[in-house]
């Protein structure tokens, strides 16, 4: 079955760039999506259609995807951007996330 | 801007079946868009469970699929997951969520709601 691999954790210090990677087989043929995910809240979709971004999402977020990869990049890491975040793709007719990547802003 | 509320008990025996409802508020069920539910275990991640279009069309995760029903009710704008067989491994906080077909992501997530499977 298709699987989706995130590190389980990511750290980057206030106004670097941090980088979240999701790996799967011929990932780059699907779309990939991103969605962010703060303690106690429902997730929230922060990327679509590998690098397209949904209205009210910051800059300095963005994606890419390719052969078996696909990036989240945030820019300018702000405090209020650590969280969980998730990659999702589907196969055939099935939502596959990846695991989880905790971002630690610190 | 499309609302979603999930709604029913908090609490379900083992081998009972765990029943929720979502409530569409802000546009039609009838639309072009696709209606899910998406499931997480305490501390865990995220598992989508299935979904379904307002024609009856359904998708289901092939690991629950045995155990799933997703029924669609258009005169209450509303959608629902029916899960039987239940266990402790299906405690989860149950989310219903809309994906637009063109986009193939999830843009409205309900608030969540935490089911717990214990007699």
């Amino acid at each position: 079955s298709f699987e989706l691999t995130q590190p389980p954790s990511v750290s980057v210090s206030p106004g670097q760039t941090a980088s979240i990677t999701c790996s799967g087989d011929r990932l780059g043929d699907k779309y990939a999506s991103w969605y962010q995910q703060k303690p106690g809240q429902s997730p929230v979709l922060v990327v679509y259609q590998d690098n397209e971004r949904p209205s009210g999402i910051p800059e300095r977020f963005s994606g890419s995807n390719s052969g078996n990869t696909a990036t989240l990049t945030i820019s300018g890491t702000q405090a209020m951007d650590e969280a969980d975040y998730y990659c999702q793709a589907w196969d055939i007719n099935t939502a596959v996330f990846g695991g989880g990547t905790k971002l630690t802003v610190l | 801007q499309v609302q979603l509320q999930e709604s029913g008990p908090g609490l379900v025996k083992p081998s009972g079946t765990l029943s929720l409802t979502c409530a569409v508020s802000g546009g039609s069920i009838n639309s072009s868009n696709w209606w899910s539910w998406v499931r997480q275990p305490p501390g865990k991640g995220l598992e989508w469970i299935g979904e379904i279009y307002h024609s009856g069309s359904t998708n289901y995760n092939p690991s629950l699929k045995s155990r799933v029903t997703m029924p669609v009710d258009k005169s209450k704008n509303q959608f629902s997951l029916k899960l039987n067989s239940v266990t402790a491994a299906d405690t989860a906080v149950y989310y219903c969520a809309s994906k637009i077909a063109t986009t193939l992501a999830f843009d409205y997530w309900g608030q969540g709601t935490l089911v717990t499977v214990s007699s």
